[in-house]
């Protein structure tokens, strides 16, 4: 089975820290990125890489930054974070299926708190 | 318009009971589709993949309906363990091949 690994499941922090959410995958997936979740919201893209160095914004990638050194390990940066960026964040990898259609793997989600 | 939309229930019902969820999407290019199923403070979990001609698997039948844009998503038999969130998502190479997420709708199956 695919695994997509987040580094922590629940997490504190202040206004104003800088704050690095890890992501891991194991199945050698190109395809990468990184979502959060609200309620009445549902998921939206904050980033995705579909290589090694490479990113591309998503819909809301305002306040975030991202990283992709090794292909495994996507990273979510929050510059500074907000009290607005308490939020539920998923990773997901990705790569075609068998059938041709493409469906996504997530990790558990990390649950930032902002205060 | 959001992409995706879907009714957002909570759609209550007793075991054993036939309930169906829509979801209609506003991209006439998107091309891959799929119902994915989150349980509370869980990831979302692909449920199934849509095909045009529709397809079961199990007590679970998915529809698409092109013409209309629209998606669903039909459970027989209910049970007590169906209970969760699920999510309309659609996928579009026109974006980059990323896939797009409904807001879900909750089902509540009750004994």
């Amino acid at each position: 089975d695919v695994k997509v690994t987040q580094s922590s499941r629940y997490l504190v922090k202040r206004t104003g820290e800088k704050v690095f959410l890890e992501c891991v995958q194991d199945m050698d997936h190109e395809n990468m990125f990184w979502y959060r979740q609200d309620p009445g919201l549902g998921l939206r893209l904050i980033y995705f890489s579909y290589d090694v160095k490479m990113k591309e914004k998503g819909d809301i990638p305002e306040g975030y930054s991202v990283s992709r050194e090794k292909k495994e390990r996507f990273s979510l940066i929050l510059e500074s974070a907000s009290t607005n960026q308490t939020s539920m964040y998923l990773c997901a990898s990705s790569s075609p299926l068998a059938t041709g259609a493409y469906g996504y793997t997530f990790g558990s989600g990390t649950r930032l708190t902002v205060v | 318009r959001k992409e995706v939309e879907q009714d957002p229930g909570p759609f209550n019902v007793p075991e054993g009971a036939t309930v169906a969820f829509n979801c209609t999407y506003s991209n006439s290019a998107s091309q891959s589709f799929f119902w994915y199923r989150q349980d509370c403070r869980k990831e979302p979990k692909l449920l199934m993949s849509v095909y045009s001609s529709g397809n079961e698997d199990g007590r679970f039948t998915a529809q698409l309906n092109r013409a209309s844009q629209y998606i669903s998503l039909l459970i027989r038999d209910s049970k007590l363990s169906d209970s969760a969130t699920y999510l309309c998502v659609v996928n579009s190479f026109q974006y980059g091949n990323k896939l797009v997420f409904g807001a879900g709708t909750i089902l509540r199956v009750k004994s």
